[in-house]
């Protein structure tokens, strides 16, 4: 299986912040990773396909980049609404797993 | 929009079967070409994903819960299904079903205890 690190588990940071997340592969998956984001009792949402590109209707402050091994995902400007747990997912190779998530809070 | 909604037990005793149910509704199974998905996540741990059908009736598992379980499909009711056999506590998490060509649509999740 491939393994996604990710870091860091736990965030807090100031609306207005720059916020930054990343994950590691185990091994190469090229661009076949996914971000979402995830409130309590609501179901997971898709943010980042292919490593940078945005979903649609989602905001542009939220970006993605990386290939290979090293992703990157980040929230130009944190808004209170983007108070939620953050989660990458590689689908390049099964079984699909899945970063541990960053749990992220307004400082 | 295709929208996914879990449903089934709440509570499962130990040794028994898990069963859910996955309904869609905005889009037909049968008309759109993406694997159907079966994730949980036991609280407080990371997401685990446990297996996938077309709507051919191919399944994918991930092979940690291989010999334990089965995805299958109804496309004429516009389900698809999850079964867990010979559960533990350890099977205890919210369990969501989710689709896409990049996992764009998911279920809200069902939690399910595994306990006498």
């Amino acid at each position: 299986d491939i393994q996604m690190t990710q870091s860091p588990s736990s965030l807090s940071a100031a609306v207005g912040d720059r916020v930054t997340i990343t994950c590691q592969a185990s091994q190469h998956i090229s661009n076949y990773l996914n971000w979402f984001q995830h409130k309590p009792g609501t179901a997971p949402k898709l943010l980042i396909f292919d490593a940078s590109s945005l979903e649609a209707g989602v905001p542009s402050r939220f970006s993605g980049s990386g290939y290979g091994t090293d992703f990157t995902f980040t929230i130009s400007s944190l808004q209170p609404g983007d108070i939620a747990t953050y989660f990458c997912q590689q689908y390049d190779n099964l079984p699909y797993t899945f970063g541990q998530g960053t749990q992220l809070e307004i400082k | 929009q295709v929208q996914l909604q879990e449903s089934g037990p709440g509570l499962v005793k130990p040794s028994q079967t898990l069963s859910l149910t996955c309904t869609v509704s905005g889009g037909s199974i049968s008309s759109n070409s993406f694997y159907w998905n079966w994730i949980r996540q036991p609280a407080g741990k990371g997401l685990e994903w446990i297996g996938r059908i077309y709507t051919s009736g191919t399944a994918n598992y991930n092979p940690s819960l291989e010999s334990r379980v089965t995805v299958s499909v109804d496309t004429s009711k516009n389900q698809f299904f999850l079964r867990l056999s010979s559960v533990t506590a350890a099977d205890t998490a919210v369990y969501y079903c989710a689709t896409g060509d990049y996992f764009e649509y998911w279920g809200q999740g069902t939690l399910v205890t595994v306990s006498s």
